[in-house]
């Protein structure tokens, strides 16, 4: 069974423009997650859907963020514009039930 | 709000060695708790879980006992090998309809032959 899948692995962009974050989940799971890692940070969650809807953005830190998950299958998560914060390491989960399997992280880095 | 404290790292150990790597929480309520593995290149992987006081999580020589008095959720491992070379996560969910998770800062350990 495949796991969660990310794309890209990596992604270069200078302040300003806009990148969009692709995640694949297990298939049959109804809940996705995004995490971010900021460098020598905690991992902090950002939101989470159940099927295409948004159950919690709480952790969306402003309205450059955008998430999306059509037809309850895989999600997309638009930054635009890019700041220099914004550089890390987005990470996607999926779960079943309660025990959320990650996949292996986009590293953004904002120039 | 509720945090996740763990010890800093690097953690370099001999194999076979004994491995304790410390995790300390804030939280209200009752929260479960969790230690996920980074292997590199790939992403988390969840290695044990307690969702109530005095639970004990265990997997592949790991354990980690739910400490509600101390507020901890210490890791432990009687004989590390090279293969346990990773990145270790403590984290926490609060329940109460909320699924997401709290983590900690993030301990890296090698392990050297």
């Amino acid at each position: 069974e495949a796991g969660v899948t990310q794309f890209p692995s990596h992604s270069v962009i200078e302040k300003g423009q806009t990148v969009t974050l692709r995640c694949d989940p297990i298939s049959g799971h109804d809940n996705l997650y995004w995490y971010r890692r900021v460098m020598g940070k905690e991992i902090k969650f950002l939101l989470h859907f159940v099927k295409e809807s948004k159950q919690d953005e709480s952790g969306m830190p402003n309205n450059r963020f955008l998430a999306e998950r059509t037809g309850g299958t895989y999600s997309t998560l638009k930054v635009q514009p890019a700041e220099l914060e914004d550089s890390g390491v987005y990470f996607c989960a999926s779960s079943f039930y309660d025990e959320q399997f990650f996949g292996p992280g986009t590293r953004l880095t904002v120039l | 709000g509720d945090s996740v404290t763990q010890m800093e790292g690097p953690v370099t150990l001999s194999e076979e060695a004994f491995l304790t790597i410390n995790c300390t929480y804030t939280a209200t309520g009752y929260p479960s708790l969790f230690w996920y593995v980074q292997y590199p290149g790939e992403g988390l992987q969840l290695l044990l879980k307690a969702t109530k006081a005095d639970d004990k999580g265990s997997n592949k020589g790991f354990e980690a006992t739910y400490r509600k008095e101390t507020t901890s959720f210490h890791l432990e491992k009687g004989s590390v090998q090279v293969s346990d070379s990773a990145v270790y996560f403590c984290a926490l969910n609060l329940g109460a309809g909320s699924y997401q998770l709290t983590f900690g800062k993030g301990t890296k350990l090698s392990v050297i032959p």
